[in-house]
């Protein structure tokens, strides 16, 4: 497994500003996944990042809404841009590894808080 | 579009008190089914991965099985330490996402 850190783990921003959330992992990794987890809701899958490339987005995400950039194989971020209060959610990285026994097993940083004014 | 169903939405048991979870699935080909266990205000926490069906796993007082269909969470003599939200997910052949369940609210009470 990986050791996932993030930056900010919580904060509380007012609307129309910018977060940009940083993720940490303590090896490298090909694959990087942004989810968000609005209250009480299950995890949904914000976009793929793979270093090198440009991120993929899911449905009903955007890129100028939620840019991503992954300049390396243990780091990336996700900006929340132009805020609301609908933006208040738990926002999560996580990495996707493989070993002899097992494949495509996914772990998780902690998590930030985004509270939006 | 894979499609994960969990039930109950929450689950209250006494101490030592055994029960299942349950995570109902549709995939075009499944590659995994992952369980994972979240306590509030945290990220998941991973806890085991089927591949196949009539595959099992366990680890501690969890035992988790798959069918074609479904898996099931058990769990056995539960403690309140188990107290958790468990999530299942699954990803599908040829595939990097992963679809979330929205969960099981266990409480297991002294």
């Amino acid at each position: 497994s990986a050791v996932i850190s993030q930056k900010p783990s919580r904060d509380i921003c007012q609307r129309g500003t910018s977060l940009t959330i940083q993720c940490q992992v303590d090896s490298q990794v090909t694959m990087m996944f942004w989810y968000r987890q609005q209250p009480g809701q299950s995890l949904t899958l914000i976009a793929t990042a793979n270093q090198g490339s440009e991120a993929t987005y899911e449905s009903g995400f955007v890129i100028d809404k939620f840019p991503i950039s992954r300049p390396n194989l243990t780091f990336s971020t996700l900006t929340v841009s132009n805020m609301s209060p609908e933006d208040s959610s738990i926002y999560l990285c996580s990495v996707e590894y493989s070993t002899e026994i097992s494949y495509n097993e996914q772990f998780f940083g902690p998590g930030t808080r985004l509270t939006v004014l | 579009e894979d499609q994960v169903t969990q039930s109950p939405e929450a689950l209250r048991l006494q101490e030592g008190e055994s029960s299942s979870l349950n995570c109902s699935y549709t995939v075009s080909g499944l590659r995994g089914l992952f369980w994972y266990r979240q306590d509030p205000g945290k990220g998941p926490e991973f806890l085991f991965t089927l591949y196949s069906a009539g595959e099992e796993k366990e680890k501690e007082r969890l035992k988790a099985t798959l069918t074609k269909k479904e898996s099931f969470l058990h769990i056995t003599a539960p403690k309140p330490e188990d107290s958790a939200t468990y999530l299942c997910a699954v990803q599908s052949g040829g595939y990097q996402k992963v679809t979330f369940g929205t969960g099981t609210k266990l409480q297991v009470i002294p």
